[in-house]
């Protein structure tokens, strides 16, 4: 199993507030994993990516951060959130036998 | 760097209609390409993919093929239904570029009875 657990589903958070969103993996050993966020009707772009624990690549520049703490965990997390960082946040892992696999997200409104 | 250029929507059908969504890519290596579908209020998921030139991914009823003369992987179904209203992504994973997913902007499709 591939599969890839998120959450919350939803979240509305105000302004300032602090964020921690939560990705956890199943299947093979250290997958690469993958952050990337749709704002409301446009593309999807990569936050962030990670090959292996501890080990984390940022893509944009932002007000977000990532951490992987264990090779199946992967966290995105926000000090201070702005009206920008709305969206909807996917976490993505690879593997050479399935393609890659994500989980069902987490729509975040900052209010 | 990489890039994935797909046909704006949004697309309107009637259900049985022929459906196509235009998609090119560039490249630095010999990219895989992909076909993700996103039904309303979900995450992503794995339509199809080619993984070299001339491979013709299939799935669903939906069809592509891997064209490098060209640079595109086109998207094409004989006949929707209803439940094929999804936004589709095509995209590309470079293994010159770590094997990170790059993106087209999507493409809405909205298919009416």
């Amino acid at each position: 199993s591939q599969t890839i657990h998120q959450w919350p589903a939803t979240l509305v958070q105000p302004v300032g507030s602090p964020l921690s969103l939560e990705c956890t993996v199943e299947g093979t050993s250290n997958p690469n994993l993958y952050w990337y966020r749709q704002a409301a009707g446009r593309g999807l772009q990569l936050l962030f990516y990670s090959v292996g624990i501890g080990q984390i690549s940022s893509e944009v520049p932002q007000n977000l951060s990532a951490s992987r703490p264990q090779d199946r965990q992967f966290i995105l997390s926000s000090k201070k959130l702005l009206l920008s960082d709305s969206g909807f946040y996917l976490c993505a892992r690879d593997s050479r036998n399935y393609g890659y696999t994500f989980g069902s997200g987490t729509r975040l409104t900052v209010v | 760097g990489d890039s994935v250029t797909q046909m704006e929507g949004p697309v309107t059908l009637s259900e049985e209609a022929f459906l196509t969504i235009n998609c090119t890519y560039t490249a630095t290596g010999y990219p895989s390409l992909f076909w993700y579908v996103q039904y309303p209020g979900e995450g992503l998921q794995l339509l199809l993919k080619a993984t070299k030139a001339d491979d013709k991914g299939s799935n669903k009823g939906f069809e592509a093929t891997y064209r490098k003369e060209t640079t595109s992987f086109h998207l094409e179904k004989g006949s929707v239904q209803v439940s094929d209203s999804a936004v589709y992504f095509c995209a590309l994973s470079d293994r010159a570029a770590g094997n990170k997913l790059t993106f087209g902007g999507g493409t809405r499709v909205l298919v009416k009875p």
